[in-house]
């Protein structure tokens, strides 16, 4: 496509339960960022992935965050047992990302609020 | 302590100002990023700078990168109400062959018409 697209777009979540956000790459793309946004900040980084391999997953705040990019193009972030701190947006970018350009196109983001 | 210090946090200013926001750091970068974020949107790409000293103009956007490759700055002349949104600064590779960005936590500018 001739974006990052991210779905949901909007999820609610009760404390406890689930949740599944999907995002699809710029085609071509090898580089795949998954970022969380609170409210009145800026991005912080989660995990990245490059085509299906996950090089760094330093970002993720526990183990009840999961990521993976079985193919090396669509990428699904999972949040086992939500808790309100959960509550954020999560954004997606993808990058040719050659050494010497590194454009990262985001997605729109999916707003997780957990209730 | 935020690797990435922005300032002001916030600004709202009357349409046809000037302004300038600031991204400030102890650390040395080999590049820097400035985007631009709307509500309800990811942040989009507004301007790489990479050699200290470099000025680069988009419209009526003016970035500077310092000389010693600690900070940045954002100058918008004649600000438009469609200059609204939050501006951030980024750097790639803060750590070894950390290849994410580090995003400050931006200035949010709103310009009243």
């Amino acid at each position: 496509g001739a974006g990052v697209s991210q779905s949901p777009r909007y999820k609610v979540a009760k404390r406890g339960q689930d949740v599944a956000l999907r995002c699809d790459p710029i085609s071509g793309h090898v580089s795949l960022f998954w970022y969380q946004q609170a409210l009145g900040q800026g991005p912080e980084f989660l995990t990245y992935f490059q085509n299906e391999a996950q090089l760094d997953k330093s970002g993720l705040p526990s183990d009840r965050f999961f990521a993976e990019r079985p193919e090396g193009s669509v990428s699904t972030l999972k949040i086992q047992r939500t808790q309100q701190e959960d509550s954020a947006v999560y954004l997606c970018a993808s990058s040719l990302e050659t050494e010497s350009n590194y454009g990262y196109t985001f997605g729109s983001g999916t707003r997780l609020t957990v209730v | 302590t935020q690797l990435l210090e922005q300032s002001p946090q916030f600004l709202s200013i009357q349409e046809g100002e000037n302004l300038t926001v600031y991204c400030n750091s102890s650390s040395v970068f080999s590049s820097l990023q400035w985007y631009r974020q709307e509500p309800g949107e990811g942040p989009v790409l507004l301007v790489t700078v990479v050699t200290g000293g470099e000025v680069k103009k988009l419209k009526r956007l003016t970035f500077q990168f310092g000389d010693a490759r600690k900070d940045s700055s954002l100058h918008i002349t004649a600000a438009q109400p469609g200059d609204t949104g939050l501006y951030l600064c980024a750097v790639r590779g803060v750590d070894t062959g950390r290849r994410a960005l580090t995003f400050g936590s931006g200035t949010r500018l709103q310009v009243q018409p």
